[in-house]
């Protein structure tokens, strides 16, 4: 079993429109989560850092952590066509080990 | 603008060869961690150094070794350079060598583009 697990999509929504993307882990003992944006390539960007359980919320993003299902969430209210990228949740799954999912394709159409 | 900058942004190379890919990290950083990202995988972790001493270690390849330099800055040396190499290679730093509940800042570089032909 994968330590992070996350559904490669490609997803795609109209303008407007509440995206949800989600991943899985394999160890309730990780209490460090991240979400990245990556636009074509590019360097990954770092969009939300959640410690333990709990929803954190900046802008039209917010992330949500579930510790009893090991679940994580990154919602994004009123999409744009500029949110159109690969997000990648990432956890600190050994010490300092930072371990990605493979990435969710979002495209977001006007 | 992450403030953490690779050389070089593109590459390309011949079978056996070996390469040197530079990074500096954000003023302030003490870690860097090295990523690669091929098209069939996602990112995966290589390395991390923290203020010049290896503190983790993945599915990096004997054929791969990375330093920590005293002024900070990190090389990853990919030598007997094979196909299955060719990759975007990733540089993050962060202040810290480990997760704080205060929030951890890892900022990655624009990353260099490896194409062994």
């Amino acid at each position: 079993q994968k330590e992070v697990e996350q559904d490669p999509g490609p997803l795609s929504v109209p303008e407007g429109a509440i995206v949800s993307l989600n991943c899985t882990y394999s160890n309730s003992a990780f209490q460090y989560f991240m979400w990245y944006r990556q636009y074509s390539r590019k360097g990954p960007e770092l969009l939300m850092y959640t410690y333990s359980s709990g929803n954190k919320e900046d802008g039209r993003f917010t992330a949500q952590v579930d510790k009893s299902s090991k679940y994580i969430s990154l919602f994004i209210r009123d999409s744009q066509p500029s949110d159109s990228a690969t997000y990648l949740c990432a956890i600190f799954t050994s010490g300092s080990r930072l371990t990605f999912g493979e990435g969710t394709q979002l495209t977001v159409n006007p | 603008d992450s403030g953490v900058t690779q050389t070089p942004k593109h590459l390309i190379t011949a079978t056996g060869q070996r390469v040197t890919l530079r990074c500096s990290p954000r003023s302030g950083d003490l870690s860097v961690y090295w990523y690669q990202q091929s098209l069939d995988q996602g990112l995966q972790f290589l390395i991390q150094y923290y203020n010049g001493e290896e503190r983790a270690k993945g599915n990096i390849l004997e054929r791969f070794s990375a330093q920590q330099f005293p002024d900070l800055h990190s090389e990853l040396n990919l030598s007997s350079l094979e196909l299955g190499d060719s990759a975007l290679y990733f540089c993050a730093s962060s202040p810290s060598g480990t997760p704080k509940s205060s929030g951890n800042t890892i900022y990655f570089g624009e990353g260099s583009w490896l194409t062994v032909v």
